[in-house]
């Protein structure tokens, strides 16, 4: 089954501890991305990927990093989180011309 | 730059009305269109997409949106609401023109199906 794989699904934290948000995909998409969604804003993208070793910013990028080391796997790193990244996080992929799947989403409190 | 409106924050009709929700984008290059549906809890799912072909498309659930490019609307509608129907609806645009292929998204509108 194609999807997009998302952990964890929930995540409480404290601010400025590290934390990594995996996400994978099995339908062997160049491109891969990560989007956080904000009540009255919809989804904004954080970062994304247009293959392996090849990354870059999106629309909201502050306090973020991303690598993809591997075609499948995209993850999202948060070095020092702060309450103002508590948020909804989605990943996504597709080819460069296609619709995006994604995941079931992250849902992440930093207190 | 893109960009994308969804006119309505809140739409709520009686099950078994029509449903529209409207959407007006802006892009400098031939669009390519989608509506997205997201149950609460759950992640996005495709209704449906415009890529150029039929300026009338077809989705799941009895969901049809019509590209209009004179209007710049890609308003989604379904001809009788159903309970299962209520959720937030996102109109996305892909950017084709650049290297980025951002998906940009609309605010969301919430329906609300009353019984």
């Amino acid at each position: 089954e194609a999807q997009v794989t998302q952990n964890p699904r929930y995540l409480i934290t404290v601010t400025g501890k590290k934390l990594t948000v995996t996400c994978s995909q099995n339908m062997n998409h160049e491109y891969m991305s990560w989007y956080r969604q904000d009540p009255g804003l919809g989804l904004r993208q954080i970062y994304y990927s247009m293959n392996v070793e090849v990354t870059d910013k999106g629309d909201v990028p502050e306090g973020y990093k991303v690598s993809r080391k591997e075609k499948r796997n995209f993850p999202l790193i948060l070095e020092s989180p702060s309450p103002n990244q508590t948020s909804l996080y989605f990943c996504a992929s597709s080819t460069m011309n296609t619709e995006a799947f994604f995941g079931q989403g992250t849902r992440l409190t930093v207190v | 730059a893109q960009s994308v409106t969804q006119l309505d924050s809140h739409v709520s009709v009686s099950e078994g009305t029509p449903v529209l929700l409207r959407c007006n984008y802006s892009s400098s290059y031939s669009p390519s269109l989608f509506w997205y549906v997201q149950h609460p809890n759950k992640g996005l799912q495709l209704l449906l997409k415009y890529t150029s072909a039929a300026t009338l498309v077809k989705g799941i659930n009895g969901f049809e949106a019509e590209f209009k490019k004179s209007e710049t609307s890609f308003h989604l509608t379904k001809p009788s609401a159903h309970m299962s129907d209520a959720a937030e609806y996102f109109c996305v645009v892909r950017d084709m023109d650049t290297g980025r292929r951002a998906l940009t998204f609309g605010s969301g509108t919430r329906l609300q199906v009353q019984p």
